[in-house]
């Protein structure tokens, strides 16, 4: 089945520091990739969907400038929090859909983001 | 736009007993239905999904829902509980136009099974 890998599964950082997240699908193409933050005991919010080779579509009241998503292969997109805070520790959850085949939605593992 | 709404964050059963997640979801057109589970630290996993065709969809770990138009409902059933049941669970609809679609998750209903 689709299989999507997510690293890394926790993270700490200083405040101030930039901090990367990759999501790669292993066993398909993965067209439009999406990112979510979930807090403790909260659903999870969608970021942004990118789509491979172009910029990502971001939710509102995301910004763009600190969440940097990039999606250049078919098979991976990171995030980047830029300038981390401790507000920004949160989990971040990745999620990748093919237009080739509707199987639905298939997830990452997720990534701890503690920012000290 | 879509919405789904999760009655109850918490739910406890006994082992051996039904469970019944509800879930309820608003949308203009036909929708796509999930129900996703979470486990502590993890991202989510399917357990089944409604897109088109027979309306009653059975899912893995002996789950299954019923996609019920009139009620615009989706709810989770399964007969008995395992203590390996506990974990989060998410009801999730998406609208596909085009190429684009994405999900929109419902709270989450955290399930409890007690011996």
């Amino acid at each position: 089945g689709a299989v999507v890998s997510q690293h890394p599964s926790r993270v700490i950082c200083k405040s101030g520091t930039s901090v990367k997240i990759e999501c790669r699908s292993l066993d398909f193409q993965a067209t439009t990739m999406f990112w979510y933050r979930q807090f403790p005991k909260q659903s999870l919010m969608l970021m942004a969907t990118s789509n491979e080779g172009s910029k990502a579509t971001y939710e509102q009241g995301v910004e763009k400038d600190k969440f940097l998503i990039n999606h250049a292969s078919l098979t991976l997109s990171t995030l980047t929090v830029t300038s981390a805070h401790p507000e920004d520790s949160s989990f971040y959850i990745c999620s990748a859909r093919t237009v080739t085949l509707y199987r639905g939605y298939t997830f990452g593992s997720g990534t701890r983001l503690t920012v000290v | 736009a879509q919405s789904v709404t999760q009655l109850g964050s918490h739910v406890s059963v006994s082992e051996g007993a039904l469970v019944l997640l509800r879930c309820n979801y608003s949308s203009s057109v036909p929708p796509y239905l999930f129900w996703y589970v979470q486990y502590p630290n993890q991202g989510l996993q399917l357990l089944l999904k409604y897109t088109t065709g027979a309306t009653l969809v059975k899912g893995i770990n002996g789950f299954e829902a019923e996609f019920k138009k009139s009620e615009t409902s989706f709810h989770l059933t399964k007969p008995s509980a395992h203590m390996s049941d506990a974990a989060e669970y998410f009801c999730a609809v998406s609208v596909v136009t085009g190429t684009a679609s994405k999900l929109t998750f419902g709270t989450g209903t955290r399930l409890q099974v007690t011996l």
